[in-house]
């Protein structure tokens, strides 16, 4: 069974430092892809950052960059320079991949939810 | 170039209704999706269609139904809405390959009282 793990429900930041979203994920497939998806109060879903299992480098984009172990298999989510806007509830993902297929799911962690304070 | 939309935004139902929520895409993507969200949870998949004119089911797809009417537009029916069928809906597309990131509708609400 695939599984994502988020241990932290709620964190904290103060506005212009950086945070650390922790995220691990349980797979026995050789390929796969991890996905972190932010949601605002407002609701909708938003994606943030894609790392593949097969990519040496880790995942940037713009303030975030995914901070990829794979042996540890842990993707966590790094945010440098907080901005209030950032309050959400962020959400770690994970969709296997095999033989040529995306085997057509997410498997979605719990969520941690963000504050950034002023 | 609206993505993901869904209709409705809301909607109240009593146990035993049925109804149908809408999810229409513009991205000409050949996968689409549809996801639960419970409080607490993180969105679990019901249905899914890899490509038009095919469907498979989720991890939660009992008392849904689904159909990929086109390439751009993916419905989810409940034929006798339950209290416990209560949650957000959220439709999602991709383009069907590698890295096949999922671009998500802004979610319907449902209440089954």
């Amino acid at each position: 069974a695939q599984k994502i793990t988020q241990t932290q429900p709620g964190m904290f930041v103060q506005e212009k430092e950086a945070v650390t979203l922790d995220c691990t994920y349980d797979t026995s497939d050789p390929s796969y892809g991890l996905f972190w998806y932010k949601q605002p109060s407002s609701g909708e879903m938003i994606f943030l950052i894609y790392q593949g299992s097969y990519d040496q480098q880790n995942a940037t984009e713009g303030r975030y960059s995914l901070n990829f172990q794979k042996a540890r298999k842990s993707a966590n989510l790094v945010i440098s320079a907080s901005q209030l806007g950032d309050s959400a509830m962020y959400f770690c993902a994970m969709r296997r991949f095999r033989r040529g297929s995306t085997l057509g799911r997410l498997y979605f962690g719990r969520g941690t939810q963000l504050t950034v304070w002023p | 170039n609206a993505g993901v939309t869904q209709t409705p935004k809301f909607q109240v139902l009593k146990t035993g209704q049925s109804m149908t929520l809408q999810c229409a895409q513009d991205m000409n993507h050949n996968s689409m999706y549809w996801y639960r969200q419970d409080p607490g949870m993180g969105l679990r998949l019901i249905y899914y269609s890899a490509s038009e004119g095919t469907t498979d089911k989720g991890e939660v797809p009992n008392g849904y139904n689904v159909s990929r009417l086109n390439k751009r537009e993916f419905s989810l029916r409940l034929e006798s809405a339950a209290p416990s069928q209560t949650s957000v809906y959220f439709c999602a597309s991709s383009v069907g390959s590698d890295p096949d990131t999922q671009y998500f509708g802004p979610g319907t609400r449902l209440t089954v009282l």
